[in-house]
C-alpha cells in the first residue's frame, strides 16, 4: 500500500532563506507527483505536476524535483518571502487512473 | 473559467438533519473527488467519480452517499448528519491522470 511521508511537519524560517521541502513515498511505481500549496481556510492550489519521466518541473522561485528509485521529491523554493507561508502537500498517483495519495503536510512559516 | 465551485460555503446542522453538497466544475474534466480534512488526519477520500456515470467508494464513504448528476456536477448527500461528520469538505477533479483542481471547501458542523 502506497504511503506518503512528508518531514518536517512544520518549518519556520527567515525571510530571503532557500530551502527544500521532503516528500517520500514507499511504492516507486508512480504515474505522477503533484505538489499542493493550502492557506488557512481555503482549499488547495496546485504548484507543480511532475510525471514519472520527468526529473523536476519548475514554476518561477518553486522548482520540484523526482527521483522514483529512491522514492523521494523536493520542493525547493528560492528567495522565500512572507506570501509563502502555508501548508505544502505532495500527493502520488499510482497509475493514470488512480487516485492521489496524499501526505500529511509541511506547514511553512517565513518570518519578516 | 470559474474552475471547481463548491456551495454552500458554511452549514450547521442538527444530528440527524440530512443535506446535500453541491460542486461543479467548468474544466471538462472526467474525473471528480469528494474529500474530506480534519486536524491531524490529513485529506482523506470519501467517494470518486472517474468519469460520467460511474462512482467508487474511497477511504471513508460510511455516512455518505454521490451522485454524478452530469459530466459538471458531482453531489455528496449526508443522510443523517452525526457530529463524527463535522469537517470541511473538498471537491476536486481532474481531466484523467492529470492535475487535480481544488473548490474552496465546504465547513461543515453537525451538533
Amino acid at each position: 500500500k502506497q504511503e506518503v511521508t512528508q518531514i518536517p511537519a512544520a518549518l519556520s524560517v527567515p525571510e530571503g532563506e532557500n530551502l527544500v521541502l521532503n516528500c517520500s513515498f514507499t511504492d516507486s511505481a508512480i504515474y505522477n507527483l503533484q505538489w499542493f500549496r493550502q492557506d488557512p481556510g481555503k482549499g488547495l492550489t496546485s504548484l507543480l505536476l511532475i510525471q514519472s519521466s520527468q526529473r523536476e518541473q519548475t514554476s518561477g522561485r518553486l522548482n520540484a524535483s523526482l527521483d522514483k528509485s529512491s522514492g523521494r521529491s523536493t520542493l525547493y523554493i528560492a528567495a522565500s518571502q512572507p506570501g509563502d507561508s502555508a501548508t505544502y502537500l505532495c500527493a502520488v498517483r499510482n497509475n493514470q487512473g488512480g487516485k492521489l495519495i496524499f501526505g500529511q503536510g509541511t506547514e511553512l512559516s517565513v518570518k519578516p | 473559467n470559474a474552475g471547481v465551485t463548491q456551495t454552500p460555503k458554511f452549514q450547521v446542522l442538527k444530528t440527524g438533519q440530512s443535506m446535500t453538497l453541491q460542486c461543479a466544475q467548468d474544466m471538462n474534466h472526467n474525473s471528480m473527488y469528494w474529500y474530506r480534512q480534519d486536524p491531524g488526519m490529513g485529506l482523506r477520500l470519501i467517494y470518486y467519480s472517474a468519469s460520467e456515470g460511474t462512482t467508487d467508494k474511497g477511504e471513508v464513504p460510511n455516512g455518505y452517499n454521490v451522485s454524478r448528476l452530469n459530466k459538471r456536477e458531482f453531489s455528496l448527500r449526508l443522510e443523517s448528519a452525526a457530529p463524527s461528520q463535522t469537517s470541511v469538505y473538498f471537491c476536486a477533479s481532474n481531466r484523467w491522470g492529470y492535475e487535480q483542481y481544488f473548490g474552496p471547501g465546504t465547513r461543515l458542523t453537525v451538533t
